[in-house]
């Protein structure tokens, strides 16, 4: 069954750019039904969703987060990468990967019915 | 841009049933996701579109929209049911998906 799987530094130093990788295995990231999508959970608190990106290189943003975000699709190695600029301890989190529907209305497709595992990233020098 | 208000807590009994709410924005027809996250893992969709359940979710699970609030009720609760439990819509305002802060389910 698909799966995914984040990969990347569990520890950046401040005014750095993390750089994350999410691993599509047991079916391709070249779907027309799907979104790819990051999100982020600091320690104790809530979801935020980050950005997400389509197979064809469509992007949307946080508009929270969108100048120090940008999302990357690689179908040939079926993956998706994530980075983000100018890290600071707010940007301590644990970062998942997930997918999302791609249809229309968005509302009633964009929840998240597949994540990874998520990875702790610890900002701190 | 949306703001989802959830409790932060709820406690129920074994057998009991638990209503998990989430407020905040008119929700009228307003398609409403929900998701259980366990200690220490990742978030599980439990319920999308309102009142639909992905494959493998138990029937005990249902959700509901009525004026101003959102609810997830959770029948016949059982010891594994607890967790933290996240509603979702899309910001139509901001264009993007938000999530509500969470409520910790307690089982007694």
């Amino acid at each position: 069954q698909l799966q995914l799987q984040e990969s990347g530094p569990g520890l950046v130093k401040p005014s750095e750019t993390l750089s994350l990788t999410c691993s599509v295995s047991g079916g391709s990231i070249s779907t027309y039904s799907f979104y790819w999508g990051w999100l982020r959970q600091p320690p104790g608190k809530g979801l935020e969703w980050i950005g997400s990106i389509y197979y064809s290189g469509n992007t949307y943003y946080n508009p929270s987060l969108k100048s120090r975000v940008t999302i990357s699709v690689d179908t040939s190695k079926n993956q998706f990468s994530l980075n983000m600029n100018s890290m600071t301890a707010a940007d301590t989190a644990m970062y998942f990967c997930a997918r999302h529907g791609a249809g229309w209305p968005r509302e009633r497709f964009w929840y998240f019915d597949l994540w990874g595992l998520g990875t702790l990233v610890t900002v701190s020098s | 841009s949306y703001v989802l208000t959830q409790p932060p807590s709820v406690s129920v009994a074994p057998g009991q049933t638990a209503r998990i709410a989430c407020g905040g924005i008119s929700f009228g027809t307003k398609s409403v996701h929900w998701y259980q996250q366990k200690s220490g893992q990742a978030p599980v969709l439990v319920v999308y579109d309102v009142s639909d359940r992905p494959s493998g979710i138990p029937e005990r699970f249902s959700g509901s929209n009525s004026g101003n609030t959102a609810a997830l009720t959770i029948s016949r609760v059982e010891a594994g049911d607890e967790a933290d439990y996240y509603c979702q819509v899309w910001d139509d305002s901001s264009d993007h998906p938000v999530f509500g802060g969470g409520t910790k389910l307690t089982v007694l």
